[in-house]
């Protein structure tokens, strides 16, 4: 699976948008990008994944330029729940029914603090 | 979205002993699981992957006769830590997809993480 590059650290004022950059250069053509966030001492939280269209849903937006060598993830209102490790994931995925999976590879990730 | 649950959420054991670690999905049926280890400050590392009624396939560097995997059925997944030491200590995630219903799901659930001290 393709490598991901993430700051290592963002903050962002409470009510704000949140924008959380991903540079994933050599991703393949069957290669999805997936965001998890994990808050303290918690399990890994599946927020939203693409492949080349953007994407939303109830959490958040993600948007995947058209070379599709980065992406970033958007909370549009933050909230101080917000606060959590945010990784970024390229991962081959392909159809329902004799699927083959890649396995999720974690990095260091984003750690984003939203403060008052 | 899917539940994943683990049992217990920490656990404290005396080096040398053994602790198990269950891994349930709750609303759906789950072929494959897998377990992570995440050390303090640390990314999660992926151990292993169980499949229902076969043997586990280990990451480079991961004992398999020390951490015991079974996957006995569609819901259930089990992780032995033999004979803990003190380095075994760190915080244990796993995490599963599978079908539900007659779709199969993309996005990997995660359960809560059990935390195991060795002392």
């Amino acid at each position: 699976d393709a490598k991901t590059t993430q700051p290592p650290s963002m903050d962002c004022a409470e009510g704000r948008a949140a924008n959380l950059p991903c540079n994933h250069s050599t991703i393949s053509g069957n290669e999805y990008v997936y965001w998890y966030r994990q808050i303290h001492s918690q399990g890994p939280q599946y927020i939203i994944h693409g492949l080349k269209n953007n994407e939303t849903n109830e959490m958040a937006s993600l948007i995947i330029t058209e070379d599709r060598k980065s992406s970033t993830l958007i909370l549009p209102h933050a909230t101080l729940r917000d606060t959590a490790v945010y990784y970024c994931i390229v991962r081959v995925a392909t159809g329902a029914g004799g699927t083959s999976y890649g396995k999720l590879t974690f990095g260091q990730g984003t750690i984003l603090t939203v403060h008052p | 979205g899917a539940v994943v649950s683990q049992h217990p959420s920490w656990v404290i054991c005396k080096s040398g002993t053994s602790v198990k670690i269950e891994c349930r999905s709750l609303d759906f049926q789950a072929t494959t699981m897998f377990w992570y280890r995440q050390f303090p400050k640390q990314s999660l590392m992926l151990m292993a992957t169980s499949n229902e009624g076969s043997k586990a396939t280990y990451e480079q560097g991961v004992e398999k006769d020390k951490f015991l995997i079974n996957h006995a059925s569609l819901t259930l997944s089990t992780l032995t830590v033999t004979s803990a030491h003190p380095e075994d200590s760190s915080f244990y995630i796993c995490s599963a997809y599978g079908t539900s219903g007659t779709k199969s799901s993309y996005e990997q659930y995660f359960g809560p993480g059990t935390r195991l001290t060795v002392t």
